[in-house]
């Protein structure tokens, strides 16, 4: 058990259905990332918040909309994705988003992942 | 084009091995490097590195970063199979904190 919880572990969606993927995290931070994990390539960083406010958004498709109503949840919501959005979506968490090496632990907090697969 | 590369891409050992995983970068603006275990879902930390040449270690597992040849190796000693995972390699940026991940290298411990 990280701290960071994230439902559902799996879903399958069609590319015409609307669903949202959760993130709930139990450490009192105050940033929390949403991340792509494909088969054999790099983490890729969908979006941040810091203090609820959105401070990176990687080029990511407005099919894919995020929500963050407080510092300890955070939601994606899934839009008429493509089969090539199947993959491993992780959340995770840091006290804030000032730098991992000024908090001297450069640990982020994962969440267990939502395996998405689009047919 | 900031970039992280980790090698070997896989890697099969028996138990009582030791193995040396790299990590080499290319980026603009340094901050820190860091190494994560995921075995199943959930990436977990493992170290963090900020000076060339100092190493970090826990149990068996050590790391040392050289930021002349840009690269980081982990270590794993007397490798159990409980370490078999995919062990991430990450590369913190100076310039907006984002991170510059590798694609991993899955390590495989047999019996």
């Amino acid at each position: 058990e990280t701290g960071v919880t994230q439902t559902p572990r799996h879903l399958v969606m069609g590319m015409t259905n609307k669903k949202s993927l959760k993130c709930e995290q139990h450490l009192g931070h105050n940033a929390m990332y949403w991340y792509k994990q494909s088969a054999k390539k790099p983490l890729e960083l969908m979006f941040v918040y810091n203090f609820k406010e959105q401070t990176e958004n990687n080029s990511v498709p407005s099919r894919f909309s995020p929500e963050c109503p407080n510092s300890s949840h955070l939601f994606l919501h899934l839009h008429t994705l493509q089969p090539e959005d199947s993959a491993l979506y992780l959340c995770a968490s840091s006290q804030d988003g000032l730098g991992l090496a000024s908090l001297n632990t450069g640990e982020l907090f994962f969440g267990e992942g939502s395996r998405l697969t689009v047919l | 084009e900031d970039k992280v590369v980790q090698s070997p891409l896989s890697l099969v050992v028996h138990e009582g091995d030791t193995v040396t995983l790299n990590c080499s970068y290319e980026v603009t603006n340094f901050r820190s490097l860091l190494w994560y275990k995921q075995e199943k879902k959930a990436p977990t930390f493992l170290f963090m590195l900020t000076s060339s040449g100092i190493e970090k270690k826990s149990g068996r597992l050590s790391s040392i970063l050289d930021k002349k040849e840009l690269f980081s190796i982990l270590n794993i000693t007397a490798t159990q199979t409980g370490d078999s995972a995919v062990y991430l390699c990450a590369v913190e940026l100076d310039s907006n904190y984002q991170l510059i991940w590798g694609a991993g290298t899955k390590l495989i411990i047999k019996p």
